[in-house]
């Protein structure tokens, strides 16, 4: 399976924007990029993901570089509630018998100062 | 809107002891996991259900077993519990078959074996 390394940890100011990196170099050209946080005593929950393009969605916006060896989790208006674990994953977009298995990492813990 | 349901939340275990944990969704999915996460870590997969009336070996099957009761439920069970096993246990669920729908997971069983 193909990797993804992360930030151990980040800081940011309530408020304002954060941007999680991620870089998977040796990415697939099936290969998806998922990202899931994990708040303190809760499981994972999706947050988004994305193949090549750009995406938004109401908890944040994936940027994606051109070569796709890396991405940027952006979040826009970081609240105190975005205080998490973020996971960065590769997943293959082959054929889906149901039998998809997440690899998780250790992922970025994100700190958000008041 | 419970979603997956994990029973119970906390749990004490001698060495020795049997234990089953119980997990149900109500979003009619096809697909079920079992994770565990230790302190610092990331999750990995235990086992998984592709659909009802199938199950495989995640990454840490060793010392657990497997029922996928009906399309539900899917429980895990400790024979002999050790104390290599103190970890938090987190269910999942995901519709299955469809590429790239999200996991969605419960928040977790803290299981200590003393």
């Amino acid at each position: 399976d193909a990797k993804t390394t992360q930030p151990n940890s980040m800081e940011s100011n309530e408020e304002e924007p954060v941007h999680l990196p991620c870089n998977h170099s040796t990415i697939s050209g099936t290969d998806y990029i998922h990202w899931y946080r994990q708040l303190p005593s809760q499981g994972p929950e999706y947050v988004i993901h994305g193949l090549t393009s750009n995406v938004n969605n109401r908890m944040a916006s994936l940027a994606i570089a051109e070569d796709r060896k890396s991405s940027t989790l952006i979040l826009h208006r970081a609240t105190l509630r975005d205080a998490a674990v973020y996971y960065c994953i590769l997943r293959d977009s082959g054929v889906d018998f149901g039998n998809e298995k997440l690899t998780f990492g250790t992922g970025t813990r994100l700190t958000i100062i008041p | 809107n419970a979603g997956v349901t994990q029973t119970p939340k906390f749990q004490v275990l001698k060495t020795g002891q049997s234990m089953t944990l119980q997990c149900a969704q109500d979003m009619n999915h096809n697909s079920m996991y079992w994770y565990r996460q230790d302190p610092g870590m990331g999750l990995r997969l235990i086992y998984y259900s592709a659909s009802e009336g199938t199950t495989d070996k995640g990454e840490v099957p060793n010392g657990y077993n497997v029922s996928r009761l009906n399309k539900r439920e899917f429980s895990l069970r400790l024979e002999s519990a050790a104390p290599s096993q103190t970890s938090v246990y987190f269910c999942a669920s995901r519709i299955g078959r469809v590429s790239n729908q999200p996991q969605h997971f419960g928040d977790g069983t803290r299981l200590s074996i003393l």
